[in-house]
């Protein structure tokens, strides 16, 4: 089976903290893709990445960056915490083999930004 | 815009009847279309996909979906709801334009004992 982790369950910061989710996947995906969940909102892509070291902008990317250094692993960073950024926070990823990949997601993790 | 929409917010239904929860999808081309379902405290899973051949697809945990082009709809079916199958439901399109997948707002579903 596939897994996908994330660092943490539930992550309190302060506003202007610089933040780091973490996420790991064990199946040698190529692409990995970090969601942010809100209710009524459904899931609204930040970024993504379909390399080591190569990223693309999602639909929501403002106030995040991502960072990829090895295949398993793709980081999201907060540069500066808001608390409009206080919501669920879900990694995934896909194999690669093209637009009809499956994608698995990590157990989320939920931030909450005071 | 290249997307899906999840017409109720909220879908109750008793242990032992059909589920339905329903999908429209706004796509130029043919349609990739996926169903994922939450449980509470989890992340998303898998239940089905539609990219082509039969209308009817069937996936994990007795679900299956029914594509129909005319109507632009790609409803999730469950001809005998469980209690265990409360959860949020979401529906996602697959976007030609920028190979992103899009999802809808998500359905809550609540099976009654």
């Amino acid at each position: 089976d596939v897994k996908v982790t994330q660092s943490s369950r539930y992550l309190v910061k302060r506003t202007g903290e610089k933040v780091f989710l973490e996420c790991v996947q064990d199946m040698d995906h190529e692409n990995m893709f970090w969601y942010r969940q809100d209710p009524g909102l459904g899931l609204r892509l930040i970024y993504f990445s379909y390399d080591v070291k190569m990223k693309e902008k999602g639909d929501i990317p403002e106030g995040y960056s991502v960072s990829r250094e090895k295949k398993e692993r793709f980081s999201l960073i907060l540069e500066s915490a808001s608390t409009n950024q206080t919501s669920m926070y879900l990694c995934a990823s896909s194999p690669g083999q093209g637009n009809t990949d499956t994608q698995y997601f990590g157990p989320g993790t939920r931030l909450t930004v005071l | 815009a290249q997307s899906v929409a999840q017409p109720e917010d909220q879908v109750n239904v008793a242990e032992g009847n059909p589920l339905t929860v329903k999908c429209t999808y706004s796509v130029s081309g043919n349609p990739y279309l996926f169903w994922y379902v939450q449980y509470p405290n989890r992340g998303l899973q898998f239940l089905l996909k539609y990219i082509t051949g039969d209308n009817l697809v069937k996936g994990s945990y007795g679900f299956e979906a029914e594509f129909n082009k005319s109507q632009t709809s790609f409803h999730l079916k469950k001809p005998s709801a469980l209690v265990s199958d409360s959860a949020l439901y979401f529906c996602a399109v697959w976007r030609s334009n920028d190979y992103k997948l899009s999802f809808g707002a998500g359905t809550t579903v609540t099976v009654r004992a």
